[in-house]
């Protein structure tokens, strides 16, 4: 089985300020690990994923993830934060032998300006 | 990245009727789709998942008779859903892949469905 969790269901922050949004999963096999925003009556759109290689990895909007495999976490990043960033965040694991998608329950970033 | 395409974004209609919605993979072609419904601020619960010129998996509690999938193309999968109620009201989104490994999936805007 896989899941994961993301422990805040809301996190804010002052535009210009840095940014962390939490995941942590589980899984039996070797993780990929993927995160999504999603703006209001959207879809999904893709910001970063790791499957495996340096465990910082850099994605789309200045976003970076950074893979703990003994803290089994992957958290979400961005240096200085932007009004513009305010969404919905999901956070995605799937074993590598398998092809579904297990998502957090999403984590509701605002930027203030 | 790649685009998904998925239509209408919003429909409106009445109980008991039926309700088509496409998704599209424009630039490249697509083996498996995933169909996932978001109640609202929710996460998504994945409804099946079809691959072209198979049945659809259906996950556990989801009515394959109600939410027909068909995958007839490498660029095409329909969910259908079938007199449809207002507790069938959701938003529905689907997925796409190009293929097995560490092929990320990409995501349709997703489609408003209200039952009146």
């Amino acid at each position: 089985a896989q899941s994961v969790a993301q422990p805040e269901d809301q996190v804010n922050v002052a535009e210009g300020n840095p940014l962390t949004v939490k995941c942590t999963y589980s899984v039996s096999g070797n993780p990929y690990l993927f995160w999504y925003v999603q703006y209001p009556n959207r879809g999904l759109q893709f910001l970063l994923k790791y499957i495996t290689g340096d465990n910082l990895v850099k994605g789309s909007y200045g976003f970076e993830a950074e893979f703990n495999k003994s803290q089994t976490s992957f958290h979400l990043k961005k240096p200085s934060a932007l009004v513009s960033d305010s969404a919905l965040y999901f956070c995605a694991v799937r074993d590598g032998g398998d092809y579904k998608l297990s998502f957090g329950a999403g984590t509701t970033v605002t930027v203030r300006a | 990245g790649a685009v998904v395409s998925q239509h209408p974004s919003r429909v409106i209609c009445k109980s008991g009727t039926s309700v088509k919605i496409e998704c599209r993979s424009l630039d490249f072609q697509a083996t498996t789709m995933f169909w996932y419904r978001q109640f609202p601020k929710q996460s998504l619960m994945l409804m099946a998942t079809s691959n072209e010129g198979s049945k659809a998996t259906y996950e556990q509690g989801v009515e394959k008779d109600k939410f027909l999938i068909n995958h007839a193309s490498l660029t095409l999968s329909t969910l259908t859903v079938t007199s449809a109620h207002p507790e069938d009201s959701s938003f529905y989104i689907c997925s796409a892949r190009a293929g097995q490994g560490d092929f990320e999936a990409f995501f349709g805007q997703g489609t408003r469905l209200t039952v009146v």
